[in-house]
């Protein structure tokens, strides 16, 4: 039972247009999600979280909107850069655990 | 440099034969953990720690075991590795209760990944 999933195994955006990387949840304790990056033959590395008492957060050039109701998160890239050409994982978690569920992962592919 | 390393980086091994993935951190984490990658699965977790001395399952804990006896490392132990344990591994870190920053809630910090350890077991 995937308790995080993303619906869309690969998107594929022009230079200098807002890429929308989608994230689906199923447990309504998780109260903590995240986004990470990933690039070939590296680790993943963090890219940006926001508790579930928000329904927005911002750092530069990404933001993650977060719509408890519908159990949905979703990470804006504006404007995107080549160098966002990766694999976008979100994960989540609940208070009182150290338990993380990930996502599938999105390859984004930002074309020059 | 604030690192997470993990050893080794690739390994090919045979059904049955013992082996050790070593990881350690250099930023006094207290918090480890250990996922696997897999296609189509994306990163699932098979155990974490939240000090020395102090491990748990994660999501897919069968077929591994892990230590904790020194803040800096996690090791994940395959007592018998089999083929369906064939995966790229992760290695992570944090210290919950962080200071904040932009894009951070203070009260849950994000994991630092080490660059992972592909394994094959034949």
């Amino acid at each position: 039972d995937q308790q995080v999933k993303q619906n869309s195994p690969s998107l594929s955006v022009q230079e200098g247009r807002i890429s929308i990387l989608n994230c689906d949840y199923t447990n309504s304790m998780f109260d903590y999600f995240l986004w990470y990056k990933k690039y070939p033959a590296e680790g993943p590395t963090f890219l940006i979280s926001i508790s579930s008492i928000k329904d927005k957060n911002e750092d530069g050039r990404f933001t993650v909107f977060l719509n408890k109701s519908a159990k949905h998160l979703s990470l804006h890239i504006v404007p995107s850069q080549p160098g966002d050409s990766a694999v976008y994982f979100c994960a989540a978690s609940y208070s009182g655990t150290y338990k993380y569920i990930f996502g599938t992962g999105t390859r984004l592919k930002v074309l020059a | 440099e604030a690192q997470v390393t993990q050893n080794p980086r690739y390994l090919i091994t045979v059904t049955g034969k013992k082996l050790t993935v070593t990881c350690s951190q250099n930023m006094n984490h207290e918090y480890m953990s250990w996922y696997r990658q897999d296609p189509g699965l994306g990163l699932r977790q098979i155990y974490y720690s939240m000090n020395v001395e102090v491990t748990d399952k994660g999501d897919v804990p069968e077929g591994y075991k892990v230590s904790r006896k020194e803040k800096r490392n996690f090791p994940l132990i395959l007592e018998s590795p089999s083929p369906n344990q064939t995966s790229l591994y992760f290695c992570a870190s944090s210290s919950p209760g962080q200071g904040a920053s932009s894009g951070r809630d203070s009260s849950y910090n994000e994991q630092f990944f080490g660059p992972g350890t592909r394994l094959t077991v034949l």
